[in-house]
């Protein structure tokens, strides 16, 4: 299995700060992704961090809200922008060896408040 | 759109009962299945994985996979109330880029 570090793991936010996350990874990663869940639902997966370019975001998220960056394969982050109470979520870092096994490990997630 | 259907719970056995937790997908290119077991407040753990029909065992959890149905389950034999937790079902597929990515059922809660 990975070791997946993820900070912080708790936060709670004013209406229209920013917030970074960072999730770090041991060097048994190549993929990295970035998940929400809401409370009490599944995982949605915000985008796929790329090493040295910019994420894939999946439908529904968008750069301006939600950037993100992986400046090496080890570390990325992610930011939640002009944060409103909808945004209270569970924030999510997964990192695997991507093909063919794709299996995926979970950092302990980041648990945010917006008031 | 790619989809994962869980069976709705939440689903209760008694103590040293077989939990039986079943998923359907829709993507026929699929190729890696998981079960992940999320405690309340925790992050999700990979319990289970499998790859190639038929059943796979890994102490008291024994996954089966049945390509040709689209379908996936997890038995639990001898459930423990440490077994209390929702189960999420996870399924491979290839995004609308190259990067492969897992599609999440919505999760099934267990009480033993």
């Amino acid at each position: 299995s990975a070791v997946i570090s993820q900070k912080p793991s708790r936060d709670i936010c004013q209406r229209g700060t920013s917030l970074t996350i960072q999730c770090q990874v041991d060097s048994q990663v190549t993929m990295m992704f970035w998940y929400r869940q809401q409370p009490g639902q599944s995982l949605t997966l915000i985008a796929t961090a790329n090493q040295g370019s910019e994420a894939t975001y999946e439908s529904g998220f968008v750069i301006d809200k939600f950037p993100i960056s992986r400046p090496n394969l080890t570390f990325s982050t992610l930011t939640v922008s002009n944060m409103s109470p909808e945004d209270s979520s569970i924030y999510l870092c997964s990192g695997g060896q991507g093909a063919p096994m794709d299996i995926q490990y979970f950092g302990a997630g980041t648990r945010l408040s917006v008031l | 759109q790619k989809e994962v259907e869980q069976n709705s719970g939440p689903l209760s056995v008694p103590e040293g009962a077989i939990a039986s937790l079943n998923c359907t997908y829709s993507d026929r290119g699929s190729q890696s299945f998981f079960w992940y077991r999320q405690y309340s407040g925790k992050s999700p753990e990979l319990i289970m994985f499998i790859y190639s029909n038929g059943d796979k065992e890994d102490g008291r959890f024994t996954a089966q996979l049945n390509k040709a149905s689209q379908y996936v389950s997890l038995l639990i034999r001898d459930s423990q109330p440490s077994d209390s937790a929702t189960y999420l079902c996870a399924v491979n597929s290839i995004s609308s880029g190259s990067a492969r990515q897992l599609t999440f059922g919505s999760g099934t809660q267990l009480t033993v």
